[in-house]
């Protein structure tokens, strides 16, 4: 069965005051690693995809890398507009056109200006 | 590019009521997802549909759940009949392709009272 931990559930940062939120997955046969974030009251948006050990991508103040065992989302000095529950989730290779994803609890990170 | 469309936004219903739910993905995308989301929890997948085949809906409660694709565009969630735990947000995703990102409709949040 596919599973995902993030860690920490939640984390509180100054403004500007970079981090690192993790997520370790056991999956039999990795397609892809997302991420998204999600505001109250919304659905997730999408942020990254992630493919292959060592593989990393960028976005304003965020970037994501991948292991074989764990990705890490960073964020740069964030600002009060980062705030929101980020999500991780990965899609197994089980064939038969099935690529729905496993999604981890998230965690709730809140900037403080 | 208009999002994923999802109504109601709401719904309170006594248990053993029924209740539907409505989607209309984004313009162009073959597959289609509904995902649940319980409060503190990440999305959990309930049914895939590739154009308006089922492709995956192993984790669909089949004794109260169902769900349809209309000419592979809309789709309708159903509950029949509600209990308590099914309380959550039902989330509605498209995805233009196989194993690409899917986008999020913002859900429509059931409390069974």
């Amino acid at each position: 069965e596919d599973q995902v931990t993030q860690s920490p559930e939640a984390l509180r940062l100054q403004e500007g005051e970079s981090s690192s939120l993790n997520c370790s997955y056991t999956v039999s046969g990795l397609r892809g690693l997302f991420w998204y974030r999600q505001d109250p009251g919304k659905g997730p948006e999408f942020l990254f995809t992630l493919y292959s050990a060592g593989e990393e991508k960028e976005k304003e103040r965020l970037k994501a890398t991948l292991t074989k065992k764990e990705s890490f989302l960073h964020i740069t000095a964030p600002k009060p507009e980062d705030s929101a529950t980020y999500l991780c989730a990965v899609q197994a290779g089980s064939g038969g056109g099935a690529d729905g994803l496993t999604f981890g609890k998230g965690t709730h990170l809140i900037i403080q200006p | 590019e208009a999002g994923v469309a999802q109504s109601p936004r709401y719904k309170i219903i006594e248990k053993r009521q029924s209740v539907a739910f409505w989607c209309n993905p984004i313009s162009g995308h073959a597959t289609l997802y509904w995902y649940q989301q319980i409060l503190g929890q990440g999305p959990k997948l309930l049914i895939q549909f590739q154009n308006n085949g089922v492709v995956d809906d192993s984790q669909l409660p089949k004794d109260r759940f169902s769900a349809e694709r209309l000419k592979g565009v809309d789709s309708t969630l159903k509950i029949q009949p509600a209990k308590l735990e099914d309380s959550a947000v039902y989330l509605c995703a498209s995805s233009r392709l196989l194993n690409t990102e899917a986008f999020f409709g913002q859900g429509t949040r059931l409390t069974v009272v």
